[in-house]
């Protein structure tokens, strides 16, 4: 059974470029979340998804930053016009959805803006 | 903020038991205790979990005080591949089905040949 997979596992991109990170959750998990860790820093709740409906975007900055989890594919993570401030890991996990039933993480995408 | 508290850092032999604590002393009736483990440069790895009873799996043994107000991760032979950093979660109150959960700093340990 595949665990949660992430992709692009490094990016690069430039100031003012867009940085879009995917991820495909487990097997039979329609619950997704997405959380940013800075260096020597714990992780960020940034959102949380079911198919096709953002269930709490309480930890997403306000500008530039989307996410999206469509009825078919993976969740996107969408940060538009990067700026370095940006650079950081981020890492989606998912669940089933039962209560208290715990999230799996995937490896994450290492954002770096030049 | 996160609703734990752990040391910072850790020493274990490699062999011997390693025993991490964490201190939860606002935890509500019906909160679970989560454990996960990040090794560097990975994504975390969830350990094991409970509310009230002591839970042990493939992994490493749970044991919550009965007040439930700390707990203490077991690893009962510790291998040079736990070094990591492990972090002790309490569920966000009142987050319904929102598995959102909050995380301090870890402990970091490090197991030594």
């Amino acid at each position: 059974n595949a665990g949660v997979m992430q992709n692009p596992r490094h990016l690069v991109r430039r100031r003012g470029q867009e940085a879009r990170l995917r991820c495909s959750p487990m097997k039979g998990h329609s619950h997704v979340y997405w959380y940013r860790q800075l260096p020597e820093e714990g992780l960020k709740f940034m959102v949380y998804l079911q198919k096709e409906n953002i269930i709490d975007e309480s930890g997403m900055p306000k500008e530039r930053f989307s996410a999206e989890f469509p009825k078919e594919g993976p969740s996107i993570l969408r940060i538009q016009q990067v700026v370095r401030g940006d650079s950081a890991a981020y890492f989606c996990a998912s669940s089933p959805g039962q209560y208290n039933s715990p999230l799996h993480f995937g490896n994450g995408t290492r954002l770096t803006v030049t | 903020d996160a609703k734990t508290t752990q040391p910072t850092s850790m020493d274990c032999a490699e062999g011997r038991a390693a025993n991490l604590p964490c201190n939860h002393s606002t935890i509500s009736g019906n909160e679970y205790v989560y454990w996960y483990r990040q090794i560097h440069s990975q994504g975390p790895q969830y350990i094991i979990h409970g509310l009230k009873n002591n839970e042990t799996n493939e992994m490493a043994s749970l044991i919550i005080t009965e007040d439930r107000k700390s707990s203490t991760l077991i690893l009962p032979h510790a291998t040079l591949r736990d070094t990591a950093v492990y972090y002790c979660i309490v569920r966000e109150p009142n987050a319904g089905n929102n598995r959102k959960l909050i995380w301090g700093l870890g402990t970091s340990l490090a197991v030594n040949p």
